[in-house]
């Protein structure tokens, strides 16, 4: 199956700095690459789709890039309620797979 | 309101069964793609399988063969995850989703919708 890579782990950043996280899979998902955002007792959120688009709804700090293998959720300037754990999946090749998950924390 | 409800959280012993439902309300039920998805204790997501209403055929993750069986009712707009053989890693939220896309060849597709979630706990 395909792996998704996800680092780093943890991301220690104060609120109004900019995140880089990186998804990197083990073949190629061409750009068939989604990141969710999910808090404590919650549900995941779709963020991002096909790698580079908005869910509906969601603010335009949160941005997506790669394709192929190696991609990258920025958000651009971290707001109070950003810190969350985000995942990546992919739906290319099956069977669908997520990614370990990044925690974006208060430093 | 477009939404995906789940019932209530269960306690099981281990070697039993456990069977989650999903009702599915102001969407297009049977052309739509919906999947399972877990997430362990302080764990990641995974996925166990999905299902498109109107073909009533599931595809499940290699893992959970024989284990797992999800099934839909298109008459009351429920779906249905049961998994048998619990173990204690079995303890998990039990998540289903309907995938963005509609239909998803091999249920490939991501979820733009989600449940709410139902804790299963294995414990003897």
């Amino acid at each position: 199956e395909t792996v998704l890579t996800q680092s780093p782990g943890t991301l220690s950043l104060s609120p109004g700095e900019r995140a880089s996280l990186s998804c990197r899979a083990s073949q190629s998902v061409t750009s068939r690459l989604s990141w969710y955002q999910q808090k404590p007792g919650q549900a995941p959120r779709l963020l991002i789709y096909d790698a580079s688009n908005r869910a509906t709804g969601i603010p335009a700090r949160f941005s997506g890039s790669g394709s192929g293998t190696d991609f990258t959720l920025t958000i651009s300037a971290l707001e109070p309620e950003d810190f969350a754990v985000y995942y990546c999946q992919q739906f290319s090749i099956w069977p669908l797979t997520f990614g370990g998950g990044t925690k974006v924390e208060i430093k | 309101q477009v939404q995906l409800v789940q019932s209530g959280a269960e306690v099981k012993k281990p070697g039993s069964s456990v069977k989650v439902s999903c009702k599915a309300s102001g969407l297009t039920f049977s052309n739509s793609d919906f999947g399972w998805v877990r997430q362990a204790p302080r764990q990641g997501l995974e996925w166990l399988g999905g299902i498109i209403p109107f073909l009533g055929r599931a595809n499940y993750a290699q893992r959970f063969q024989g284990r797992v069986t999800i099934t839909a009712d298109e008459s009351t707009s429920t779906v249905y995850m049961e998994l048998s053989s619990l173990t204690s890693e079995d303890t998990a939220v039990y998540y289903c989703a309907r995938g963005r896309l509609g239909v998803g060849v091999e249920n490939l597709v991501d979820f733009d919708l989600w449940g709410q979630g139902t804790l299963v706990t294995v414990s003897s």
